[in-house]
C-alpha cells in the first residue's frame, strides 16, 4: 500500500463547477501538507500549504486537513478552463522530505 | 525570473552513456531538493541539500547516481551508466523551510 493514496481522476466538470479532490495517508507522523499543481509536461507549482490539522483559504481555493481521519481536501471554487492540469497532494512528517500522491487530472469544459 | 532554473530541459541519450543535470535554486534559499518523476506518477524524493552538505540519498539513487553542490549554490546530479529505467523528469526544488519551490525540470530519454 502507498504512502500516499490519490484518485487518479480523470475529473472533467463544466466551467463554473466546484472541483473537490482529495488524498488519504497512513503515516501518522505527517504534519506539512500542500497540493500542487502541474500543467503537463511542467514543474509543479505550489498552490496550498497547510501546518497540521485545519483549514486555509486562497482565494477561489480551499485547503482542508483533517488529521484524525488521515484525510485531506482542495476546493476550487467558480473553475476556469484556465484550472485544468494534474493536481498534486505531498505531505511530510520533517520538514525537507515530501511524499506525493500520484496526481488528479482535471478537466474543466469551457 | 527569480525561479529555480534547470538546464537541459530536455536530454535524450544512449544506454551506457553518462549524464549530468544542473539546477540554479532561488538565491537566497538554502535548502536544495532533487526529485524523480515517472509518467502517471507524482515525484519521488532523491536527495535533499542543506547548503553544501547532502544530508539524506533515498534508496532509490542507485551507486551510479551522485549529486552535488559545491559552495551551496548550484547543483549538479549525474548519472552514469545510463539505463533505459531511467527515463524520467529530474525535478529541483529549494526552499528555506517547509513550503518547496521547484523547477522546471529535465526530462531525460535514454534510448
Amino acid at each position: 500500500q502507498k504512502e500516499v493514496e490519490q484518485d487518479p481522476g480523470p475529473l472533467s466538470v463544466p466551467e463554473g463547477a466546484i472541483v473537490s479532490l482529495n488524498c488519504t495517508y497512513s503515516n501518522s507522523a505527517f504534519q506539512y501538507f500542500m497540493w500542487y499543481r502541474q500543467y503537463s509536461r511542467k514543474g509543479p507549482e505550489l498552490l496550498m500549504y497547510t501546518y497540521s490539522s485545519g483549514n486555509k483559504e486562497d482565494g477561489r481555493f480551499t485547503a482542508q486537513v483533517d488529521k484524525s481521519s488521515k484525510y485531506i481536501s482542495l476546493f476550487i471554487r467558480d473553475s476556469q478552463p484556465s484550472d485544468s492540469a494534474t493536481y498534486l497532494c505531498a505531505m511530510s512528517a520533517t520538514d525537507y522530505k515530501l511524499s506525493f500522491g500520484a496526481g488528479t487530472t482535471v478537466t474543466v469544459r469551457a | 525570473d527569480t525561479g529555480v532554473s534547470q538546464d537541459p530541459r530536455h536530454k535524450i541519450t544512449k544506454r551506457g552513456q553518462n549524464v549530468t543535470f544542473r539546477c540554479d535554486p532561488i538565491s537566497e534559499h538554502n535548502r536544495l531538493y532533487w526529485y524523480r518523476q515517472t509518467l502517471g506518477q507524482g515525484p519521488e524524493f532523491l536527495t535533499y541539500f542543506q547548503n553544501e552538505a547532502q544530508l539524506e540519498k533515498s534508496r532509490l539513487l542507485s551507486d551510479r547516481f551522485s549529486a552535488e553542490r559545491p559552495k551551496g549554490s548550484f547543483s549538479t546530479l549525474e548519472i552514469q551508466r545510463t539505463e533505459q529505467g531511467d527515463s524520467a523528469m529530474y525535478l529541483c526544488a529549494s526552499s528555506l523551510v517547509a513550503t518547496k519551490f521547484f523547477g522546471p525540470g529535465t526530462r531525460l530519454t535514454v534510448l
